[in-house]
């Protein structure tokens, strides 16, 4: 596609529910990002998938997170027994590669906004 | 590991003044580094990137960046800032070559007063 998509925009759940957060990248992009964005907190890590590559799920906070990527394309981030700090903005990245130099340049989505009551 | 500081959480300045949003990176590696814009209710967007070469890099929107090494900072600049460049800045780093992880610093929000 011609950006980062990322679905639900907005989320509102019940403490204890799980949820699904989806993230189609750009076409063609091999590494995709997962952060997350809490007011005053910036920008925090959470997993990252690099082509087959075991991803680096360093950031994720607990073992209520989890990410899988099908087919190297889209991902989808599951939190399950959600708690009222897992409310924040769930943001998705891709990236490709600058001409030789590989830097990581992301493209984000818009967001998955998640509220947790 | 990587870490960004942005010491800075809000940075008030007024329209047509200049102004300096600072980032400090910690690094074991050589590294790329880039700031990222996000403008109200908008999504993030690169602002600039030093990957290797001339120190001093520019911009969309006239902002510039000089990265210093012995210094370890990123420090972004505008000349005469707009009504318009009131957003949140993120300072990234991400270790050269290769697809990395790339560790952002907890922003700077750019306040300009008419």
């Amino acid at each position: 596609g011609a950006g980062v998509s990322q679905s639900p925009s907005n989320k509102v759940t019940e403490k204890g529910k799980d949820v699904e957060l989806r993230c189609d990248p750009i076409s063609g992009h091999t590494a995709l990002y997962w952060y997350r964005q809490s007011l005053g907190q910036g920008l925090e890590f959470l997993i990252y998938f690099q082509g087959n590559s075991a991803p680096d799920k360093s950031g994720l906070p607990s073992d209520r997170f989890s990410a899988e990527r099908t087919g190297g394309s889209v991902s989808t981030l599951t939190i399950q027994r959600t708690q009222q700090e897992d409310s924040a903005v769930y943001l998705c990245a891709s990236t490709s590669r600058i001409g030789s130099s590989g830097a990581n340049v992301l493209t984000f989505g818009a967001g998955s906004r998640l509220t947790v009551l | 590991a990587q870490s960004v500081t942005q010491l800075d959480s809000q940075v008030p300045v007024f329209e047509e003044a200049p102004v300096e949003l600072r980032c400090n990176y910690s690094s074991s590696v050589s590294v790329y580094l880039f700031w990222y814009v996000q403008y109200p209710n908008q999504g993030l967007q690169l602002l600039l990137k030093y990957l290797s070469g001339s120190t001093l890099v520019k911009g969309i929107n006239g902002f510039e960046a000089e990265f210093n090494k012995s210094q370890t900072s990123f420090h972004l600049r505008k000349p005469s800032v707009h009504i318009s460049d009131t957003a949140e800045y993120f300072c990234a780093v991400s270790p050269s070559g290769g697809y990395q992880k790339v560790t952002f610093g907890t922003g700077t929000k750019l306040q300009v007063i008419p």
